[in-house]
């Protein structure tokens, strides 16, 4: 079966640009969830939705926004970035009986 | 103090040896545990999960958790080579859409 499907894999940015990574979770998974993980760090939360309402709300930075679609899958975007949001981005979407399981992720490098 | 306190390492052993991970919590509300394997500049890979105290055995890989003492451990039996990779346990409340609380995760060498 298909895992968790991130795009793109990598993109490298300039301070104050925008940028958007995409989610698509697994068939019939109705929860995504955004973490961010720095060199060396544990993965930290960002955001969740479930049934494409927002569920909960971690550690994001104003300057990002996210949503989930009728398709189920889900978009961060990320404004005015920052040298410090260079990281892997990594999506997850969960199973009903309650496993998590994450996409290969994307890295961002901002210059 | 952090929610889940995870040895860092690194911890290196000798192929075949027997691994043992742990994690200690803070939140008596956690009642689902996960472990991860987590590859260099890959996605973390779910290994274990489990929500009752005891044992749970899959292959080389048994997770134990207790929960009167907010201790969870993931132990690897005949450990491989291929088994070199960050451990990182994971938790949360309940099993709903609820976010994961993630150790530090436990930097593994398996040396041949």
């Amino acid at each position: 079966a298909a895992g968790v499907i991130q795009s793109p894999r990598h993109l490298i940015k300039e301070k104050r640009e925008t940028a958007t990574l995409k989610c698509y979770p697994i068939s019939r998974h109705d929860t995504v969830y955004w973490y961010q993980q720095g060199p060396g760090q544990d993965p930290q939360f960002l955001i969740s939705f479930y049934e494409k309402m927002q569920s909960d709300k971690g550690s994001i930075p104003d300057r990002f926004s996210a949503q989930q679609f009728s398709d189920y899958h889900s978009e961060l975007n990320m404004s005015s970035l920052e040298l410090g949001d260079s990281a892997l981005y990594f999506c997850a979407s969960s199973s009903p009986t309650g496993e998590l399981f994450f996409g290969e992720g994307s890295r961002l490098t901002v210059l | 103090q952090k929610e889940v306190e995870q040895d860092p390492g690194p911890l290196s052993v000798p192929e075949g040896a027997i691994v043992s991970l742990n994690c200690t919590y803070s939140n008596s509300a956690f009642q689902y545990f996960m472990w991860y394997r987590q590859y260099s500049r890959k996605g973390p890979e779910l290994l274990m999960y489990t929500y009752s105290s005891g044992n749970k055995e899959d292959g080389r890989f048994t997770a134990q958790v207790d929960k009167s003492s907010k201790y969870i451990s993931l132990f690897i039996r005949d450990s491989q080579p291929s088994d070199s990779a960050t451990y990182l346990c994971a938790m949360r409340p309940y099993s709903g859409n609820t976010p994961l609380v993630f150790g530090k995760g436990t930097r593994l060498s398996v040396i041949a």
